[in-house]
């Protein structure tokens, strides 16, 4: 396993459509993150797991954006009804989730997602 | 309310010199981890340095040392004789929250470092 991988690269669709974004972590991590990143700022928190245990989803967050990790092991983010203000880098990243070090995360290249 | 704060937006630094990148932070939880990232230009997400808030002595990772003033909740990289890769944007992130066990990292809103040759 050479590292956490996220499908597509770039996603472009136009407004009011749904979206999917897949996300394979690093095999033997525990904990899943999903982050939303636009140009010049920092990674924003959207959600994250605990095995197949959503924790906590940003209060942020509009009910248009649903994540699931079924089985503990790929996640996939979906966005319902596209606005352009979603148009953004999703930034996925996993961890071993132990405490100390170990929450150290290991972060995919990200989807690019343009709605036009 | 702002957990994790980066008060300079850009900076720019002679090559070979030291830099200090600031953070500042927020949690009343006693327990807490402290990261920095680096992402230049490709987009990559780099780990750099950790420190947890029991750690007595800085974090050390080769040129990079993070200065932890924990009553000031202040975590600032130090990059020492910096080099033109250095150039990128940097980020400083936090675990918070009650229970280590069920926490989340959050970051803040960066630094874009820029070295001049």
């Amino acid at each position: 396993d050479t590292g956490v991988s996220q499908d597509p690269r770039h996603k472009i669709t136009k407004r009011g459509q749904n979206v999917t974004f897949r996300c394979d972590p690093i095999s033997e991590h525990n904990r899943l993150y999903w982050y939303r990143q636009t140009l010049g700022q920092g990674p924003e928190f959207l959600t994250y797991f605990q095995n197949e245990a959503q924790l906590e989803k940003s209060r942020l967050l509009s009910d248009r954006f649903s994540a699931e990790r079924p089985k503990g092991s790929f996640s996939t983010l979906e966005i319902q009804r596209t606005e352009q203000g979603d148009s953004a880098m999703y930034l996925c990243a996993s961890s071993m989730g132990q405490g100390a070090i170990n929450e150290k995360l290991f972060f995919g290249s990200g989807t690019q997602l343009s709605v036009l | 309310a702002q957990k994790i704060t980066q008060t300079q937006p850009g900076m720019f630094v002679q090559e070979k010199e030291a830099v200090t990148l600031d953070c500042t932070y927020d949690t009343s939880d006693p327990s807490y981890g402290l990261f920095w990232y680096k992402q230049p230009s490709s987009g990559e997400m780099i780990f750099l340095i950790y420190q947890g808030s029991y750690d007595q002595q800085n974090a050390t990772e080769g040129r990079y040392s993070l200065n932890f003033q924990k009553a000031r909740k202040s975590a600032n990289l130090v990059i020492s004789a910096s080099q033109l890769g250095d150039s990128a944007m940097y980020f400083c992130a936090m675990r918070e929250g009650r229970y280590s066990s069920a926490s989340k990292i959050i970051f803040g809103s960066g630094t874009r470092l820029s070295i001049r040759p």
